[in-house]
């Protein structure tokens, strides 16, 4: 089936770093995700991306899909003590609506 | 802005009992969706619902489990007879009918089977 590969797996990092994590996958994918997970709660949507190439910012993060379609990536800048948490991407692939997730980043911020 | 809101956060029941997860997905949203997520591992896709039917389901999604609309508000998860493994974090998700896919996600019901 489907699968996303996730890196990397935990980073932990100082006050005001920038961050870097990707995904990749051995199938082309339509759509990508990013959410963000904090203990005991949903995801919560940060960026979508739903055309090759594309390059998207919010706030301090920017998220591109990938010219190939099998991947992406999610850039922090200057992160913050509340980035701590836990970063998925995911992705549809087809006419699917079902997201495949990956494994999840574990970003922790040292202030 | 609108949410999704899932009841209850925290269900604690014995192996073999049914549970019932409720949620109440973004009113103008058309498709519907139930995740899963084990703890410490990633969110698994169970089921998504369209139009009073499931669209597609997931490997995980057997007999044991059903979903329902029962009127114009609730989306609700049964499962039969619980067992065990069944213990995750149930995520309910709801999107719009456009071309867009992004989600969004409730906060989660805790489900712990003893």
């Amino acid at each position: 089936g489907q699968q996303l590969n996730q890196s990397p797996q935990s980073m932990f990092i100082q006050e005001g770093e920038d961050v870097s994590m990707n995904c990749t996958s051995s199938s082309i994918f339509n759509t990508w995700l990013w959410y963000k997970q904090d203990p005991g709660e949903g995801p919560v949507l940060l960026i979508a991306l739903y055309k090759a190439g594309e390059l998207t910012s919010n706030g301090r993060l920017t998220a591109q899909f990938g010219i190939t379609r099998k991947d992406s990536f999610l850039n922090i800048s200057a992160s913050i003590p509340s980035d701590v948490g836990i970063y998925f991407c995911a992705g549809q692939a087809g006419n699917n609506r079902k997201l495949i997730w990956g494994l999840g980043t574990s970003l922790a911020v040292n202030p | 802005e609108p949410e999704v809101t899932q009841t209850p956060s925290h269900q604690v029941t014995q192996m073999g009992q049914e549970v019932i997860l409720r949620c109440v997905p973004i009113s103008n949203h058309l498709y519907f969706y139930w995740y899963r997520q084990i703890l410490g591992q990633k969110v698994e896709f169970l089921v998504s619902f369209y139009n009073n039917e499931i669209s597609e389901k997931s490997e995980i999604f057997d007999d044991q489990f059903s979903v329902e609309r029962p009127d114009g508000s609730n989306f609700t998860l049964k499962i039969r007879s619980t067992k065990l493994e069944d213990s995750a974090m149930y995520f309910c998700a709801s999107s719009p009918g456009q071309n867009k896919h992004g989600y969004t996600f409730g906060s989660g019901t805790r489900l712990t089977v003893v």
